[in-house]
């Protein structure tokens, strides 16, 4: 049982190129949710979902995709990266209230 | 929607000391009010959590108040130990997937 499974872990990206962060649950989870941390900001929600093909916007969604074709996996794709995309990225599950954090991707972009 | 507000930004205390962190939420609808511990380089970590028809949680060292009325709840951590610094969030959500962060709350525990 290896919860929430995210890949790359470290990532560095040049402007306007497009990347994929990949999240994997293996807990059965109805819900994933996608959190940017930048420093003194906490944890910002970007998108999260609540079953499989059912995904919508958190806070600040703007400049990301997602999908949920399948219950395990939920990926975040950055369409044209930006400068202002720099943070860490964590994935996260939950089955009713208890999240599950990913060990986060930390991406930046030059 | 949800907006959580935590105090202080940082804390310096001495060993064996009690640390008190504080937080509002802006949402009447919010239910859940989580907390978690997260160290440096590392994933956040739930460390206890509250349910709206709950006043107070303990679980050994650690205990969470709530004031549904005055929309706040606290963190106390008693008898601090060095193993207790680390960045605190608190966070707050009327529904399950969309969980809404404090800026976070920096404890560093003096030997």
């Amino acid at each position: 049982n290896a919860g929430v499974t995210q890949t790359p872990k470290f990532q560095v990206l040049k402007t306007g190129q497009s990347m994929t962060l990949q999240c994997a649950q293996d807990m059965n989870h109805e819900y994933m949710s996608w959190y940017r941390q930048d420093p003194g900001m906490g944890l910002r929600l970007i998108h999260y979902s609540v079953g499989a093909g059912i995904t919508d916007q958190g806070e600040v969604p703007n400049g990301y995709n997602v999908s949920r074709s399948t219950t395990e996996d939920f990926p975040l794709r950055l369409l044209s990266a930006a400068p202002s995309q720099t943070s860490v990225y964590f994935c996260a599950s939950s089955d009713s209230y208890g999240y599950t954090f990913g060990s986060g991707t930390r991406l930046t972009v030059v | 929607g949800e907006n959580v507000e935590q105090h202080p930004s940082t804390l310096s205390v001495q060993e064996g000391d009690s640390a008190v962190i504080k937080c509002t939420y802006s949402d009447s609808a919010s239910n859940y009010f989580p907390w978690y511990k997260q160290e440096l380089g590392k994933r956040p970590q739930l460390i206890i959590d509250i349910r709206s028809n709950v006043g107070e949680k303990k679980d050994q060292r650690i205990a969470v108040t709530l004031n549904k009325t005055a929309k706040h709840f606290s963190l106390h951590i008693t008898e601090t130990q060095p193993e207790d610094s680390a960045v605190y969030f608190c966070a707050a959500s009327p529904w399950a997937p969309k969980l809404s962060f404090g800026a976070g709350t920096t404890v560093t525990v003096r030997a």
